[in-house]
């Protein structure tokens, strides 16, 4: 059975870049068809698209997030990871990693909080 | 990307069928056959109901059904049980590879 874990810290400082990283169990990251992304969820709000990346490492992005976002791949590790830059307090969230198939997300990660904070 | 427009609560009885929206726009929605529909319960992560605007994925309840006409998607939940009261989202493939989100409906079970 496939299982995603997030894992990172959980309170980052504003204007410093949140880093979570996504280790994926019980099957390949490399498996063709597949992309990966993350979804995040501020507290008591709706779910929204950060990006997914494909095993190859090609790359997409929300576009209302793209200039602060970098998603990438590990396969040596089956891994994957999100980098944030320049968070505010509106990037404190739940946030998700995810396997996607057939453009709909099948597997979730437990979730993970990340409060932006000083 | 504006997110999709869902109705913020619908509810029913045990027994009674509900329909839930998902309008968005031709870009979105009305341009692709990839829509998908998530049920999330408090303090869970969401759970895949249906994909590809109307096909459900192994072990979900043939209770639920999904449509489209035009840009609006829509998500049936037939029989209606307390086990049904959660969250649930539409999502639809955007064009280039990028998703946009429903604003999600709060599913009550009189």
């Amino acid at each position: 059975q496939l299982q995603l874990q997030e894992s990172g810290p959980g309170l980052v400082k504003p204007s410093e870049t949140l880093s979570l990283t996504c280790t994926v169990s019980g099957g390949s990251i490399s498996s063709s068809s597949y992309y990966w992304g993350w979804i995040r969820q501020p507290p008591g709000k709706g779910l929204e698209w950060i990006g997914s990346i494909y095993y190859s490492g090609s790359t997409y992005y929300n576009p209302s997030l793209k200039s602060r976002v970098t998603i990438s791949v590990d396969t040596s590790k089956n891994q994957f990871s999100l980098k944030l830059s320049s968070v505010t307090a509106a990037d404190t969230a739940v946030y998700y990693c995810a396997k996607l198939i057939s453009s709909a997300v099948d597997y979730w990660g437990q979730g993970t909080l990340v409060t932006v904070s000083s | 990307q504006s997110a999709l427009t869902q109705p913020a609560s619908v509810s029913g009885s045990p027994g009674q069928s509900i329909t839930i929206s998902c309008t968005g726009t031709s870009s979105d929605v009305g341009g692709y056959n990839y829509v998908s529909w998530y049920q999330q319960h408090p303090g869970k992560a969401p759970k895949l109901m249906i994909y590809d605007v109307s096909k459900r994925p192994s072990g979900v309840s043939n209770r639920f059904s999904g449509s489209k006409s035009g840009n609006t998607a829509s998500l049936t939940i037939s029989g209606l049980q307390a086990e049904d009261e959660a969250d649930y989202y539409c999502c639809s493939y955007a064009g280039s590879s990028t998703y946009v989100f429903g604003t999600g409906t709060k599913v009550t079970v009189l």
